[in-house]
């Protein structure tokens, strides 16, 4: 079936360093790729997202770039801060206009002052 | 106002109890969601609502009950639950179903934390 495999799941930086987290999907009809930051005791928020007719995308410090080809998309984040420590979720969209998103396992994100 | 509003933020139930979970959203979106969340996991789909409508039920056991009142409400009826089944349990909206190409924007409430004991 669909898969979403997102890397690494832990990932610890220092305070302005930059972060990057990977996802590989599997279904070469998804065309919505949206990230989502989750901090504890909260739900997902959407901090991003792409879709298939864009490569790259820019937010201030965040942006997301993605590679049809491969079936691949990227989250980087520059100038961490303390306040980015979170876990992240990746998602694709379902090839067939379903409202299904397939979820990455998350990127549990640590910035170290 | 881009919030979605879940109550309560906390549950403890019995196993031979009923209670309610409940949903807010005044974005005038047409589809809602319920997601189920376990600990250090992503999100697992359960159902979708579309312009009131029951559009996705994801082999979810009949011991969880949807509904949607409005446009704007949904509810989560939960009746004689197993330990298994607490989790964090999301509410989410998007302003409507897929249209052919164009995936809508999911947001999510904070959850409501449910234990069974």
């Amino acid at each position: 079936g669909e898969n979403v495999e997102q890397h690494p799941s832990t990932l610890s930086v220092q305070e302005g360093d930059s972060a990057v987290i990977k996802c590989t999907y599997s279904d070469s009809a998804s065309n919505y790729f949206p990230w989502y930051k989750q901090e504890l005791g909260k739900g997902p928020q959407l901090i991003i997202d792409i879709r298939s007719n864009v490569g790259e995308k820019k937010d201030q410090r965040i942006a997301v770039t993605l590679n049809k080809t491969a079936k691949h998309f990227s989250l980087h984040i520059t100038e961490t801060q303390p306040e980015d420590s979170a876990v992240y979720f990746c998602a694709a969209s379902m090839g067939d206009s379903s409202y299904k998103l397939i979820f990455g396992s998350g990127t549990r994100l640590l910035v170290r002052p | 106002d881009t919030e979605v509003t879940q109550t309560p933020k906390h549950l403890v139930m019995g196993m031979t109890n009923k209670k309610s979970l409940k949903c807010e959203q005044h974005m005038g979106h047409r589809a809602m969601y319920w997601y189920k969340q376990k600990a250090k996991k992503p999100p697992e789909l359960m159902f979708v609502y579309s312009y009131e409508k029951l559009s996705i039920n994801e082999s979810v056991p009949s011991r969880f009950s949807p509904e949607c009142p409005n446009s704007s409400l949904l509810n989560l009826h939960l009746h004689a639950l197993q330990p298994e089944d607490s989790a964090l349990y999301l509410c989410a909206s998007s302003h409507g179903p897929p249209r052919g190409d164009l995936y809508e924007k999911l947001f999510f409430g904070s959850g409501t934390q449910l234990s069974v004991l």
